[in-house]
């Protein structure tokens, strides 16, 4: 079984520039979350799909980052225009629809995209 | 607000010698709590997690946790680590439920030595 992907694993944009993320969650997840990594920073959530409709929000830095899920598959995070703060790791994680006493199974991470912002 | 606190940010421990990871976390609910692995080059990994029941959670790699409600901590050990477990730790927490996202804390690089 394929686990969760992203693409690309790297990217260096210049300031002012758009820049697509994408994730493929495991086959089946209903659940998808985003999560960044600022340099010398914890990980901090973005936001959660239930399918395709945004669950939670909340982490959402501004309204340069938009992020989508259509059909409840994939999802893209795209930022525009980039900037200078946006650098860091950005983290895709899935799960399955089901709870386990009390707590969402268990979020299966991606490798991450690196990007970097000049 | 929920946060998660790891006092080293970097640990150097020589192979085959114990390894203690510090975690403390802040929470006016109850929370479940969380190791997380990640290896060079690759994405975050569960290590073990506590929901409920005995405080002393074993995990894998030969890793545990205990769970200490009073000090709030939630410290890793392994009596005798490997080269292999060269890798960034991370400390973390959930409310659960629909409320899931994970509160991570800053990470701790383990060195392993020779």
């Amino acid at each position: 079984e394929a686990g969760v992907t992203q693409f690309p694993s790297h990217s260096v944009i210049e300031k002012g520039q758009t820049v697509t993320l994408r994730c493929d969650p495991i086959s089946g997840h209903d659940n998808l979350y985003w999560y960044r990594r600022v340099m010398g920073k914890e990980i901090k959530f973005l936001l959660h799909f239930v399918k395709e409709s945004k669950q939670d929000e909340s982490g959402m830095p501004n309204n340069r980052f938009l992020a989508e899920r259509t059909g409840g598959t994939y999802s893209t995070l795209k930022v525009q225009p980039a900037e200078l703060e946006d650098s860091g790791v950005y983290f895709c994680a899935s799960s399955p629809g089901s709870l386990h006493r009390g707590v969402r199974n268990e979020q299966y991470f991606g490798p991450g995209t690196r990007l970097t912002v000049t | 607000a929920q946060s998660v606190t790891q006092l080293d940010s970097q640990v150097p421990v020589f192979e085959e010698a114990p390894v203690e990871l510090r975690c403390n976390y802040s929470s006016s609910v109850s929370v479940y709590l969380f190791w997380y692995v990640q290896y060079p080059n690759q994405g975050l990994q569960l290590l073990l997690k506590y929901l409920s029941g005995s405080t002393l959670v074993k995990g894998i790699n030969g890793f545990e946790a205990e769970f200490n409600k009073s000090q709030t901590s939630f410290h890793l050990r392994k009596p005798s680590v490997h080269i292999s477990d060269t890798a960034e730790y991370f400390c973390a927490v959930t409310l659960g439920g629909r409320d899931d996202k994970i509160i991570f804390g800053k990470g701790t690089r383990l060195h392993i030595l020779p």
